[in-house]
């Protein structure tokens, strides 16, 4: 299975982005990336994913570089309300069946 | 549409008892998951349903876990002779036939075994 690598922890202020980078050396060709966030006391909650193009929604953008074995989740102007535990998956499955969560990015927004 | 609901919320009981919780999905999902997450950690996975059927089961669910969705639409999951290991957050979700890659997630079921 595909292994991802985060920082424990980050500190954003806010108003400012927030880059949180994920490694994901040994992913292969087909296997997507994916993000979720947990907020306290909350269920996980999706934010994106992507293959190998960057990939933007409303919630954030995703930059994976060209060998794929990284990625970058950013939140343009981040708030208090996005303090939370930021997971980069790897789906090995091919169908989302399985995700396999690591310990995540704590990700605090600051005043 | 008012989201995957869980229940219950909470639940204690004492070690040697059986619990039972309950999903309900979002209407007309027909992937269903169950995760289970302890004090610091990711959720990690259980086991997952698509329609009725299970598909995948991890090895973490011993022999005392079954989960159970009869018609494709609810799930269940019994723990049986439970123990203080069994401590943790139960998360269910559910995901469309289409567009599946976005597993939506339920506010999760805490047991605490005593």
């Amino acid at each position: 299975d595909a292994k991802t690598t985060q920082p424990p922890s980050m500190d954003c202020a806010e108003g400012r982005a927030a880059n949180l980078p994920c490694n994901h050396s040994t992913i292969s060709g087909n296997e997507y990336v994916y993000w979720y966030r947990q907020i306290h006391s909350q269920g996980p909650q999706y934010i994106i994913h992507g293959l190998k193009n960057n990939e933007t929604n409303e919630m954030a953008s995703l930059i994976i570089t060209e060998d794929r074995k990284s990625s970058t989740l950013i939140l343009p102007h981040a708030t208090l309300r996005d303090t939370a535990v930021y997971y980069c998956i790897v789906d090995t499955t091919g169908t989302a069946s399985k995700l396999t969560f690591g310990t995540g990015t704590r990700l605090q927004v600051t005043l | 549409d008012t989201g995957v609901s869980q229940d219950p919320r909470h639940k204690i009981t004492k070690r040697g008892q059986n619990v039972t919780f309950r999903c309900d999905p979002i209407s007309e999902h027909n992937r269903l998951y169950w995760y289970r997450q302890t004090l610091g950690q990711g959720p990690e996975f259980l086991t997952y349903f698509q329609n009725e059927a299970q598909l995948e089961k991890s090895r973490l669910l011993s022999d005392r876990f079954s989960a159970e969705r009869p018609k494709g639409s609810f799930s269940t999951l019994e723990i049986q002779r439970t123990e203080q290991g069994d401590s943790a957050m139960y998360l269910c979700a559910s995901s469309p036939k289409t567009g599946f890659y976005e597993q939506y997630f339920g506010p999760g079921t805490r047991l605490t075994v005593t």
